[in-house]
C-alpha cells in the first residue's frame, strides 16, 4: 500500500517570499502520479500542480514548482513570491498509473502574513 | 461555469436518524467520487460510480450507500450515522478513471451528528 507523508503541520510565510512544502511517499510502483492539492478555507480543493513520475523534469505552474526526487520518494512545493490567496490547506497526494485512487497526505497549513 | 455542487453546504442530524447529501455536476464527467474528510486529516475515499457502475472501497462501512441516478447527480445515503461519522464530506469528478485526468472537487458537506 502506497502512503503519503507531510511532515509539517503548519506553516507560515511572508507576503512576496518563498515558501516549499515537504512531502514523500512510499510505493513499489514505477509508474505513477503525483499532485499537490490545495484547499483554500471554506472553499473547494484544486489542483495546484501534478508530475508524472517517468518525466525527469520538474513540473512547474506559474509561481508553483516542484522539486521531484524520485529516487528518494520526495515531492516538495515551492510557491515563489508568496499572496494572501494562497493561504490554504495544502494536500500532496499519489495515484499509481493504472489507478484511480488518490491516496492523501495529512496536509500542511500555510498561512501567508501580510 | 462548469462545477461540481454540493447540498446543503452544512448539514446536522441526530444519531441514527438517516441522512443524504447531494451532488451534482456540470462538467459531464465519467466518474463521482465521495470522500470522507475528517479534522485534520486525508480525505478517504468511500466509494465511487464509473458512469452507472459502483465501486466500494474495501474499508467503507455498510452504514455508507450511494445513488447515481443519472450522469449529473450523486447522492450520498448514511443510513444510520454515528458521533464518529461527524466528517466533511467531499464529492468529486473526473472525465475518466486513470491517475491521469484530474479530480475535480465540490465545496463539500460539513455533516454534524448530534
Amino acid at each position: 500500500a502506497q502512503t503519503v507523508t507531510q511532515s509539517q503541520p503548519e506553516m507560515s510565510v511572508q507576503e512576496a517570499e518563498t515558501v516549499t512544502l515537504s512531502c514523500t511517499y512510499d510505493t513499489s510502483e514505477n509508474n505513477y502520479y503525483l499532485f499537490w492539492y490545495k484547499q483554500p478555507p471554506s472553499r473547494q480543493m484544486i489542483l495546484v500542480i501534478r508530475q508524472e513520475a517517468y518525466k525527469q523534469q520538474n513540473a512547474t505552474e506559474n509561481r508553483f514548482s516542484v522539486n521531484f526526487q524520485k529516487a528518494a520518494k520526495s515531492f516538495s512545493l515551492k510557491i515563489s513570491d508568496s499572496q494572501l490567496g494562497d493561504t490554504a490547506m495544502y494536500f500532496c497526494a499519489f495515484a499509481g498509473a493504472g489507478s484511480y485512487q488518490l491516496t492523501f497526505g495529512k496536509g500542511t497549513k500555510l498561512s501567508v502574513i501580510p | 461555469d462548469a462545477m461540481v455542487i454540493q447540498n446543503p453546504r452544512y448539514q446536522v442530524t441526530q444519531f441514527g436518524k438517516p441522512v443524504t447529501l447531494s451532488c451534482s455536476q456540470t462538467l459531464n464527467h465519467n466518474v463521482m467520487y465521495w470522500y470522507q474528510q475528517k479534522s485534520s486529516q486525508a480525505p478517504k475515499l468511500l466509494f465511487h460510480y464509473y458512469d452507472k457502475d459502483f465501486n466500494n472501497e474495501a474499508d467503507t462501512p455498510d452504514n455508507f450507500q450511494s445513488r447515481r441516478p443519472n450522469t449529473s447527480f450523486c447522492f450520498l445515503d448514511i443510513r444510520s450515522p454515528g458521533l464518529g461519522d461527524a466528517a466533511m464530506y467531499l464529492c468529486a469528478t473526473s472525465r475518466e478513471r486513470e491517475a491521469f485526468h484530474e479530480q475535480f472537487f465540490g465545496p463539500g458537506t460539513r455533516l454534524t451528528v448530534l
